[in-house]
């Protein structure tokens, strides 16, 4: 059965840094690609960064040159660290599965319970 | 990297259906069949219910179909239920390899 967990969460000051993990069961990550998404309080889903199977990564323009995403394939598991943190950046923060087929993107398919991430100014 | 856009709610009599419309641009919504939708339901993490535009995952009920024509792609949901309240968001894959989210639809079962 496929598990994500994330883990790292907590109060920050402004300016701090913080890594994020998700340590997932049930399928091997580097044969997916994996997603951090988040999710302010009360507002909606905002897409954060992705690595793909191949090792390349993607960052939404909010994050890029502060968030880094990255894997550890022996651990199974996906990291995000995040450095020079606003208050803006409060938010929980999800890990998600993809999956690409042939011709298809079959989506986020399994998502993590999330991490409260907390930046005080 | 802006967000697709969304009606900010819509509601329904049970067993009626509602659309839930999703605009984007040429370089998402529009130049791709990779559109998602998930239902979020307060407190609880994202649920897919449609990928590739119109499939479904499996388990999620025949009564959420999606469809694209354009920029705009649209979700519905026949034969409302009140266990569909929630919110919806879209997502689609961009020209730039990352992806985007839409702004949110609230679904209120009257």
């Amino acid at each position: 059965e496929v598990h994500l967990v994330e883990t790292g969460g907590g109060l920050m000051q402004a300016g701090g840094s913080l890594r994020l993990s998700c340590a997932a069961s049930g399928f091997t990550i580097s044969s997916n690609y994996m997603t951090w998404v988040r999710q302010a309080p009360g507002k909606g889903l905002e897409w954060v960064s992705v690595i793909y199977t191949g090792g390349g990564t993607y960052y939404a323009d909010s994050v890029k040159g502060r968030f880094t995403i990255s894997r550890d394939n022996s651990k199974n598991t996906l990291y995000l660290q995040m450095n020079s943190l606003r208050a803006e950046d409060t938010a929980v923060y999800y890990c998600a599965r993809g999956v690409f087929g042939s011709s298809s993107d079959y989506g986020f398919d399994y998502w993590g319970q999330g991490t409260l991430v907390t930046v005080s100014s | 990297q802006s967000a697709l856009t969304q009606p900010a709610s819509v509601s329904g009599s049970p067993g009626q259906s509602i659309t839930i419309s999703c605009t984007g641009t040429s370089s998402d919504v529009g130049g791709y069949k990779y559109v998602s939708w998930y239902q979020q339901h307060p407190g609880k993490a994202p649920k897919l219910m449609i990928y590739d535009v119109s499939d479904r995952p499996s388990g999620v009920s025949t009564r959420f179909s999606g469809s694209k024509s354009g920029n705009t792609a649209s979700l519905t949901i026949s034969g409302l239920q009140a266990e569909d309240e929630a919110d919806y968001y879209c997502s689609s894959y961009t020209s730039s390899s990352t992806y985007v989210f839409g702004t949110g639809t609230k679904v209120t079962v009257l």
